[in-house]
């Protein structure tokens, strides 16, 4: 248990399909990030928020839309993916935004688009 | 630009020990290093921030070669809950901003 909550676990959407996942961090740190880890592939980094303000966009499309509300949570809004979006998104947080400090990552939600 | 890790994957002997290296092309602040087993998130093992910098934990430790832009994670008597996927996270000299840029990771296999 690293403090890090993310919900669902699994999802399974069809291209035409709208969801969110949600993330949580009890730690009380000021930074989130949403990861997409793909098989075969190495962590990606997609979206940074510190003190709920976007820092990083990684080249992310726009079918992937983030929202922090504040600094416990974090979400990742999904509409018309594509089955190459199937992967594992891993959410992490850490106490600031700048370098130097650890992350820690939650379970992840793992993405099935059909 | 991804920091390459070697080896790709190793399988030793409980008791055995291993090295895992961790390479960059660019100029490095800090390397990350977290272990992910099948299934699980990442977890934190430590961080190194200067050149020359050494820590470690139990049998877990690790060097950083600011010079070399390298950074080797060494794990001595290996156990069975050492398995797991390794990976290096590095954030570059020139960023401010945390912006970690894993390498494709090293598989451990732990057998009695």
């Amino acid at each position: 248990e690293t403090g890090v909550t993310q919900t669902p676990r699994h999802l399974v959407m069809g291209m035409t399909n709208k969801k969110s996942l949600k993330c949580e961090q009890h730690l009380g740190h000021n930074a989130m990030y949403w990861y997409k880890q793909s098989a075969k592939k190495p962590l990606e980094l997609m979206f940074v928020y510190n003190f709920k303000e976007q820092t990083e966009n990684n080249s992310v499309p726009s079918r992937f839309s983030p929202e922090c509300p504040n600094s416990s949570h974090l979400f990742l809004h999904l509409h018309t993916l594509q089955p190459e979006d199937s992967a594992l998104y891993l959410c992490a947080s850490s106490e600031e935004g700048t370098r130097g400090y650890e992350q820690y990552f939650g379970p992840g939600t793992r993405l099935t688009v059909t | 630009q991804q920091p390459v890790q070697s080896p790709q994957a190793v399988i030793l002997r409980e008791g055995e020990d291993a090295v895992i290296n961790c390479s960059s092309s660019k100029a490095l602040y800090s390397v990350h290093w977290y272990r992910q087993k099948h299934g699980e998130a990442p977890v934190f093992l430590m961080i190194l921030l200067k050149g020359g910098e050494q820590k470690g934990h139990e049998k877990i430790s690790a060097s950083f070669n600011e010079k070399k832009q390298q950074s080797s994670l060494y794990l001595t008597a290996s156990q069975l809950s050492y398995s797991g996927t390794y990976f290096c996270g590095t954030e570059g000299r020139d960023q401010g901003a945390q912006k970690l840029v894993f390498g494709q990771g090293t598989r451990l296999t732990i057998n009695p």
